[in-house]
């Protein structure tokens, strides 16, 4: 079955850098354009960022462009996510989805997130 | 960039129904599907309804999704209420390379 499964997560010191992965198995991965979303604590969901399949388009949420890149490798089936210049504000869970396609939705498949915090 | 609104919170009875809304701030509705997640205390989101108003399998028919142009809004109807219903709710729907969630809605079954 579709397995994701974030890593990466920490304490960050402010405008310090951190790369998150997911590593997914259980479907054709490189067929799947992919999702990364967060949640700060006791608040609601995020959209942060997405890349197509072949990670020919990428495209971010206003709050971390210029900051972040999201990237994958499809030999690996690995999403990554590199993030930098951090913020207070970037403290929050960070979960991997898969994103939709014509004949199934977005979001169907979420990881069980990392948790990134940023703090001196 | 468009906005979703939710209700910060919903509460009902075991048995009931509850209805969530979610109100787009500019442009139609129903120009992208909207789909709804649960989340409960502690998990993961997990998709209820897809494409405004279809469901998973797996998803009980109690679940069930709308859209109304005329107040650009969706609404998430859950019937026969029960308590492991008792969840946060986000609605969620996407424009010009942009994916929006709303601000999610607590339903309360007492």
């Amino acid at each position: 079955q579709v397995h994701l499964v974030e890593s990466g997560g920490g304490v960050v010191q402010p405008e310090r850098s951190l790369r998150l992965s997911c590593a997914a198995s259980g479907f054709d991965f490189s067929t799947y354009g992919m999702h990364w979303v967060r949640q700060a604590p006791g608040k609601g969901l995020e959209w942060v960022a997405v890349i197509r399949f072949d990670g020919s388009n990428k495209y971010y949420a206003d709050s971390v462009k210029g900051r972040f890149t999201i990237s994958r490798d499809n030999s690996k089936n690995i999403l990554y996510l590199q993030m930098s210049s951090l913020r207070a504000e970037d403290t929050a869970v960070y979960y991997c989805a898969r994103a939709g396609g014509t004949s199934w939705p977005d979001f169907d498949y979420w990881g069980q997130g990392t948790l990134v915090t940023v703090s001196s | 960039n468009f906005m979703l609104t939710q209700p910060h919170s919903v509460s009902t009875s075991p048995g009931m129904t509850a209805t969530i809304s979610c109100t787009r701030s500019s442009g139609n509705i129903a120009n992208s599907y909207v789909q709804w997640f649960q989340q409960r205390p502690g998990s993961v989101p997990n998709i209820v309804i897809f494409e405004d108003d279809e469901r998973p399998s797996g998803v009980p028919d109690r679940f069930s999704g709308s859209i109304d142009s005329s107040s650009n809004s969706a609404s998430l109807t859950i019937s026969r209420l029960q308590t492991e219903d008792e969840a946060d709710y986000y609605c969620q729907s996407y424009d010009n390379n942009t994916w929006v969630f709303g601000g999610g809605t607590k339903l309360t079954v007492l």
